[in-house]
């Protein structure tokens, strides 16, 4: 099993710019997340999705739009880039609450975006 | 809201000495509490986890007690090595979403 995969690794933007990263897990987990991660903030929740054809917003939503067409894959675009979304981005899944590791999250090894 | 706060680092211990990282937590009810780590370049792994009150968590050495009486969930180690040198979340998750609140993280640095 591969787990939690993210493409690409790395990516520079130019403020305006938009771009899509694609989150891919085998695990079959219903639950999906996207976080970015900035020095001395921890992980912050940008959208997250409970099930395939669903989609909510997390902590910090504002700029992206996500999608779960499929169950395995979730979608995290950025329409026009600014450099305030230099950050690095983790996918994550779970099991639905109530059922598996309770809380538990599987993360990806991560994106490193800059904006410039 | 829930939220999470943890001690700031960077850490920095010599090899087998003792490791603590205090972590305290509000939310209503009652959370499932973690602790993660991440290593340099890597993503986060699940380290520990507690369910309930005075559930104790343990793996590799660490373990951390769900107090809420105090809303803690300190990390310890006894003797850290150098391969224990990386980030450390304190989380915790509630029922809705299953979704994360993690705190600031903390970077211990563990020199030979």
């Amino acid at each position: 099993n591969a787990g939690v995969t993210q493409t690409p690794k790395f990516r520079v933007l130019k403020t305006g710019q938009s771009m899509t990263l694609l989150c891919a897990q085998d695990m079959n987990h219903e639950y999906m997340y996207w976080y970015r991660q900035d020095p001395g903030m921890g992980l912050r929740l940008i959208h997250y999705s409970v099930g395939e054809g669903t989609t909510a917003k997390g902590e910090v939503p504002d700029g992206y739009n996500v999608s779960r067409l499929k169950k395995q894959n979730f979608l995290l675009g950025l329409e026009s880039a600014a450099p305030s979304q230099t950050s690095v981005y983790f996918c994550a899944s779970s099991y639905p609450f109530g059922t598996g590791p309770s809380g538990e999250q599987y993360f990806g090894p991560g994106t490193r975006l800059t904006v410039t | 809201g829930n939220s999470v706060t943890q001690m700031e680092g960077p850490v920095t211990l010599s090899e087998e000495a003792f490791l603590t990282i205090n972590c305290t937590y509000t939310a209503t009810g009652y959370p499932s509490l973690f602790w993660y780590v991440q290593y340099p370049g890597e993503g986060l792994q699940l380290l520990l986890k507690a369910t309930k009150a005075d559930d104790k968590g343990s793996n590799k050495g660490f373990e951390a007690t769900y107090r809420k009486e105090t809303t803690s969930f300190h990390l310890e180690k006894g003797s850290v090595q150098v391969s224990d040198s990386a980030v450390y979340f304190c989380a915790l998750s509630q029922a809705a979403g299953n979704k994360l609140t993690f705190g600031g993280g903390t970077r211990v640095l563990v020199k030979p």
